[in-house]
């Protein structure tokens, strides 16, 4: 049972536009959510966060989005460059559990 | 900022043989670290949660007879894959965190492990 899902396997987008990362989840528990970048054989960088008492979190050119009565959240970097090609995660947790519920990842590819 | 430190980055086993992966966190200490494993191009499924002291918390269909985890200190946790095979083959991650809220989890780089 697949409690975080990205959808799309891959994108691709232009240098200089805008990336958006989706990510959907079924368990109303969730309250905090947290999008990771990875490289081939390296482990997850942290990138940014959320918690289900906001809507919107900013960091930079890093912006994450939650629509909870939805159980929808998305990522959003703008302007994209070619070092953030990667695969990109979220995952999610609530208050009390310690563990990170991941999803299947979305591979970006920035096209110079 | 936090580090986590892993290795062996990449181990080469025989089927068979045991191979212990080590994880520590280098200037923080780490109350919980979770052992993960990737397949090509899937998730990264939780295997275990370990707190320092105590047994490991396995998730369902994790055989911890075949991958023992021992977390000894505040700073070091260690998996070992016992009579490792070729389906044992996969990518091994370990995080920490020191804050237990879902918050603040630093990951380690990674063990490829290959066994032939």
């Amino acid at each position: 049972d697949q409690q975080v899902k990205q959808n799309s396997p891959s994108l691709s987008v232009q240098e200089g536009r805008i990336s958006i990362l989706n990510c959907d989840y079924t368990n109303s528990m969730f309250d905090y959510f947290l999008w990771y970048k990875k490289y081939p054989a390296e482990g997850p960088t942290f990138l940014i966060s959320i918690s289900s008492i906001k809507d919107k979190n900013e960091d930079g050119r890093f912006t994450v989005f939650l629509n909870k009565s939805a159980k929808h959240l998305s990522l959003h970097i703008v302007p994209s460059q070619p070092g953030d090609s990667a695969v990109y995660f979220c995952a999610a947790s609530y208050f009390g559990n310690e563990k990170l519920t991941f999803g299947t990842g979305t591979r970006l590819t920035i096209i110079p | 900022g936090a580090v986590v430190s892993q290795h062996p980055s990449r181990v080469i086993c025989k089927s068979g043989t045991s191979v212990k992966i080590e994880c520590r966190s280098l200037d923080f200490q780490a109350t919980t670290m979770f052992w993960y494993r990737q397949f090509p191009k899937q998730s990264l499924m939780l295997m275990a949660t370990s707190n320092e002291g105590s047994k490991a918390t396995y998730e369902q269909g994790v055989e911890k007879d075949k991958f023992l985890i021992n977390h000894a200190s505040l700073t070091l946790s260690t998996l070992t894959v016992t009579s490792a095979h070729p389906e044992d083959s996969s990518f091994y991650i370990c995080s920490a965190t020191t804050t237990g809220t879902g918050v603040g989890y630093t990951f380690g780089s990674g063990t490829r492990l290959t066994v032939v």
